[in-house]
Protein backbone atom coordinates (compact mmCIF):
# COMPACT_ATOMS: atom_id res chain seq x y z
CA UNK A 1 0.00 0.00 0.00
CA UNK A 2 1.05 3.44 -0.11
CA UNK A 3 2.49 5.05 2.35
CA UNK A 4 4.90 7.71 3.67
CA UNK A 5 7.14 7.30 6.84
CA UNK A 6 8.97 10.71 8.09
CA UNK A 7 11.22 11.20 10.22
CA UNK A 8 10.49 11.82 14.38
CA UNK A 9 10.14 14.64 16.44
CA UNK A 10 12.91 17.70 16.45
CA UNK A 11 13.45 20.18 19.33
CA UNK A 12 15.82 23.24 18.08
CA UNK A 13 16.90 26.73 19.05
CA UNK A 14 16.03 29.92 17.14
CA UNK A 15 17.76 30.73 14.17
CA UNK A 16 19.29 27.07 13.89
CA UNK A 17 17.44 24.61 11.00
CA UNK A 18 16.02 21.44 10.26
CA UNK A 19 15.47 19.15 8.39
CA UNK A 20 12.74 16.75 8.34
CA UNK A 21 12.60 13.26 5.56
CA UNK A 22 9.78 11.76 4.51
CA UNK A 23 10.18 7.71 2.52
CA UNK A 24 7.85 7.00 -0.03
CA UNK A 25 6.74 3.15 -0.54
CA UNK A 26 4.28 1.46 -2.44
CA UNK A 27 4.15 3.67 -5.72
CA UNK A 28 6.47 5.12 -8.37
CA UNK A 29 8.15 7.40 -6.75
CA UNK A 30 9.04 9.50 -9.29
CA UNK A 31 5.34 9.61 -10.65
CA UNK A 32 3.74 12.13 -8.32
CA UNK A 33 4.73 15.49 -6.62
CA UNK A 34 5.50 15.47 -2.78
CA UNK A 35 3.90 18.18 -0.66
CA UNK A 36 5.14 19.55 2.59
CA UNK A 37 2.00 20.93 4.95
CA UNK A 38 2.45 22.26 8.62
CA UNK A 39 0.08 23.14 11.37
CA UNK A 40 0.67 24.71 14.61
CA UNK A 41 -0.47 23.79 17.60
CA UNK A 42 -4.49 24.32 17.80
CA UNK A 43 -4.28 25.75 14.13
CA UNK A 44 -4.77 25.15 10.38
CA UNK A 45 -3.46 23.42 7.71
CA UNK A 46 -0.79 25.78 5.89
CA UNK A 47 1.17 24.75 2.59
CA UNK A 48 4.66 25.43 2.19
CA UNK A 49 5.43 23.74 -1.83
CA UNK A 50 6.19 21.02 -3.72
CA UNK A 51 8.96 18.99 -4.98
CA UNK A 52 9.53 17.00 -8.30
CA UNK A 53 10.68 13.84 -7.27
CA UNK A 54 11.47 12.91 -11.24
CA UNK A 55 13.57 16.73 -12.21
CA UNK A 56 14.07 18.11 -8.28
CA UNK A 57 11.87 21.50 -9.09
CA UNK A 58 10.41 22.66 -6.28
CA UNK A 59 7.73 25.61 -6.16
CA UNK A 60 7.15 27.17 -2.30
CA UNK A 61 5.15 29.35 -1.02
CA UNK A 62 5.59 32.82 -0.95
CA UNK A 63 5.80 33.33 2.67
CA UNK A 64 8.46 30.55 2.80
CA UNK A 65 11.08 31.07 -0.07
CA UNK A 66 14.52 31.93 0.68
CA UNK A 67 14.29 30.30 3.91
CA UNK A 68 12.59 26.80 2.79
CA UNK A 69 15.01 23.66 0.63
CA UNK A 70 13.08 20.86 -0.89
CA UNK A 71 15.41 18.10 -1.81
CA UNK A 72 14.80 14.51 -2.19
CA UNK A 73 16.93 10.83 -3.04
CA UNK A 74 15.50 8.87 -6.02
CA UNK A 75 17.54 5.87 -5.08
CA UNK A 76 15.68 5.93 -1.73
CA UNK A 77 12.54 7.39 -2.47
CA UNK A 78 13.08 9.72 0.11
CA UNK A 79 11.94 13.59 0.10
CA UNK A 80 13.38 16.65 2.35
CA UNK A 81 12.45 19.58 3.84
CA UNK A 82 14.81 21.89 5.13
CA UNK A 83 13.23 24.83 7.19
CA UNK A 84 16.54 27.45 8.08
CA UNK A 85 16.43 30.62 10.62
CA UNK A 86 14.12 28.80 12.67
CA UNK A 87 11.43 31.33 14.85
CA UNK A 88 9.04 30.40 17.60
CA UNK A 89 6.26 30.63 15.30
CA UNK A 90 8.09 27.71 13.39
CA UNK A 91 7.03 25.45 15.87
CA UNK A 92 4.45 23.03 14.10
CA UNK A 93 3.89 19.49 12.54
CA UNK A 94 5.43 19.58 9.25
CA UNK A 95 3.14 16.37 7.06
CA UNK A 96 5.06 15.25 3.99
CA UNK A 97 2.15 14.12 1.62
CA UNK A 98 1.18 12.76 -1.74
CA UNK A 99 0.14 14.55 -4.80
CA UNK A 100 -2.46 13.56 -6.80
CA UNK A 101 -2.54 12.41 -10.50
CA UNK A 102 -5.04 12.46 -13.23
CA UNK A 103 -4.28 9.17 -14.85
CA UNK A 104 -5.77 9.77 -17.80
CA UNK A 105 -3.62 12.98 -18.52
CA UNK A 106 -0.76 12.16 -16.08
CA UNK A 107 -1.34 15.52 -15.21
CA UNK A 108 -0.03 16.18 -11.54
CA UNK A 109 -3.34 17.41 -9.40
CA UNK A 110 -3.41 19.89 -6.48
CA UNK A 111 -4.47 17.05 -3.99
CA UNK A 112 -3.05 15.05 -1.03
CA UNK A 113 -3.30 11.88 -0.31
CA UNK A 114 -2.04 9.81 1.88
CA UNK A 115 0.05 12.10 4.22
CA UNK A 116 2.56 11.30 6.53
CA UNK A 117 2.31 10.72 9.96
CA UNK A 118 3.95 14.29 10.74
CA UNK A 119 6.60 15.53 12.35
CA UNK A 120 6.61 17.73 15.32
CA UNK A 121 9.58 20.29 14.74
CA UNK A 122 9.55 22.31 18.48
CA UNK A 123 11.55 25.76 18.41
CA UNK A 124 12.51 26.71 21.94
CA UNK A 125 15.69 28.38 23.48
CA UNK B 1 -2.22 34.21 -0.59
CA UNK B 2 -5.66 34.78 1.93
CA UNK B 3 -6.62 31.58 3.57
CA UNK B 4 -10.09 30.43 2.75
CA UNK B 5 -13.09 31.38 4.50
CA UNK B 6 -14.48 28.71 6.43
CA UNK B 7 -17.26 28.16 9.56
CA UNK B 8 -14.97 27.81 13.04
CA UNK B 9 -17.83 25.16 14.39
CA UNK B 10 -20.73 23.41 13.04
CA UNK B 11 -22.92 20.38 15.04
CA UNK B 12 -25.65 17.99 13.99
CA UNK B 13 -27.48 14.81 15.43
CA UNK B 14 -27.21 11.40 14.38
CA UNK B 15 -28.84 10.78 11.51
CA UNK B 16 -29.18 14.75 9.99
CA UNK B 17 -27.26 16.12 7.61
CA UNK B 18 -24.99 19.08 7.68
CA UNK B 19 -22.93 21.43 5.29
CA UNK B 20 -19.77 23.08 5.84
CA UNK B 21 -18.92 26.22 3.10
CA UNK B 22 -15.67 27.15 2.04
CA UNK B 23 -15.45 30.43 0.71
CA UNK B 24 -12.46 31.56 -1.97
CA UNK B 25 -11.99 34.20 -4.41
CA UNK B 26 -12.17 34.41 -8.24
CA UNK B 27 -8.35 33.34 -7.93
CA UNK B 28 -9.03 30.48 -6.19
CA UNK B 29 -12.28 28.71 -5.61
CA UNK B 30 -14.16 30.85 -8.25
CA UNK B 31 -11.62 29.58 -11.39
CA UNK B 32 -10.65 26.27 -11.13
CA UNK B 33 -11.82 22.35 -10.14
CA UNK B 34 -9.71 21.95 -7.83
CA UNK B 35 -11.09 22.23 -4.29
CA UNK B 36 -10.36 19.34 -2.39
CA UNK B 37 -11.72 18.62 1.02
CA UNK B 38 -9.58 16.51 3.91
CA UNK B 39 -11.06 15.46 7.31
CA UNK B 40 -8.63 15.65 10.60
CA UNK B 41 -9.86 13.60 13.92
CA UNK B 42 -7.68 14.65 16.90
CA UNK B 43 -4.03 13.64 16.99
CA UNK B 44 -3.82 12.55 13.56
CA UNK B 45 -2.85 13.03 9.83
CA UNK B 46 -5.52 14.82 7.38
CA UNK B 47 -7.37 12.03 4.74
CA UNK B 48 -8.33 13.35 1.59
CA UNK B 49 -12.65 12.75 1.46
CA UNK B 50 -13.59 14.93 -1.66
CA UNK B 51 -10.95 15.86 -4.63
CA UNK B 52 -11.91 18.13 -7.75
CA UNK B 53 -14.95 19.25 -5.68
CA UNK B 54 -17.75 16.43 -6.35
CA UNK B 55 -15.05 13.37 -6.39
CA UNK B 56 -15.07 10.61 -3.83
CA UNK B 57 -11.76 8.81 -3.11
CA UNK B 58 -12.10 4.82 -3.49
CA UNK B 59 -13.05 4.01 0.50
CA UNK B 60 -14.85 7.26 1.25
CA UNK B 61 -18.43 6.62 2.27
CA UNK B 62 -21.36 7.79 -0.12
CA UNK B 63 -22.70 10.23 2.34
CA UNK B 64 -19.71 12.62 1.54
CA UNK B 65 -20.37 15.81 -1.12
CA UNK B 66 -18.69 17.84 -2.36
CA UNK B 67 -20.26 20.74 -4.75
CA UNK B 68 -19.27 24.39 -5.87
CA UNK B 69 -21.13 27.80 -7.20
CA UNK B 70 -19.28 30.78 -7.86
CA UNK B 71 -16.46 31.55 -5.24
CA UNK B 72 -18.30 29.03 -2.80
CA UNK B 73 -17.56 25.31 -2.33
CA UNK B 74 -19.50 23.34 0.33
CA UNK B 75 -19.08 19.91 1.73
CA UNK B 76 -21.94 17.64 2.77
CA UNK B 77 -22.45 14.90 4.97
CA UNK B 78 -25.41 12.99 5.02
CA UNK B 79 -27.01 10.77 7.56
CA UNK B 80 -24.52 12.02 10.26
CA UNK B 81 -22.64 9.19 12.64
CA UNK B 82 -20.69 10.07 15.72
CA UNK B 83 -17.39 8.46 13.78
CA UNK B 84 -17.99 11.73 11.50
CA UNK B 85 -17.15 14.17 14.45
CA UNK B 86 -13.86 15.56 13.09
CA UNK B 87 -11.98 19.01 11.99
CA UNK B 88 -12.42 19.62 8.37
CA UNK B 89 -10.24 21.39 5.80
CA UNK B 90 -10.83 22.82 2.44
CA UNK B 91 -8.07 23.73 0.11
CA UNK B 92 -7.89 25.10 -3.33
CA UNK B 93 -5.55 25.56 -6.11
CA UNK B 94 -4.94 29.34 -7.03
CA UNK B 95 -3.74 31.36 -9.85
CA UNK B 96 0.19 31.61 -8.14
CA UNK B 97 0.26 27.86 -9.27
CA UNK B 98 -0.09 27.27 -5.14
CA UNK B 99 -2.19 25.29 -2.85
CA UNK B 100 -4.50 27.18 -0.33
CA UNK B 101 -6.16 25.62 2.57
CA UNK B 102 -9.35 26.95 4.94
CA UNK B 103 -9.26 27.65 8.46
CA UNK B 104 -10.93 24.84 9.23
CA UNK B 105 -14.26 23.90 10.89
CA UNK B 106 -14.97 22.18 13.65
CA UNK B 107 -17.59 19.17 13.45
CA UNK B 108 -19.45 18.29 16.61
CA UNK B 109 -21.94 15.18 16.33
CA UNK B 110 -24.56 15.95 19.46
Amino acid sequence: QVQLVQSGAEVKKPGASVKVSCKASGYTFTGHYLHWVRQAPGQGLEWMGYIQPNSGGTNFAQKFQGRVTMTRDTSTSTVYMELSRLRSDDTAVYYCARGGLVVVTNIQAPWFDPWGQGALVTVSS
Amino acid sequence: QSALTQPPSVSGSPGQSVSISCTGTSSDVGRYNRVSWYQQPPGTAPKLMIYDVTNRPSGVPIRFSGSKSGNTASLTISGLQAEDEADYYCSSYTASDTVVFGGGTSLTVL
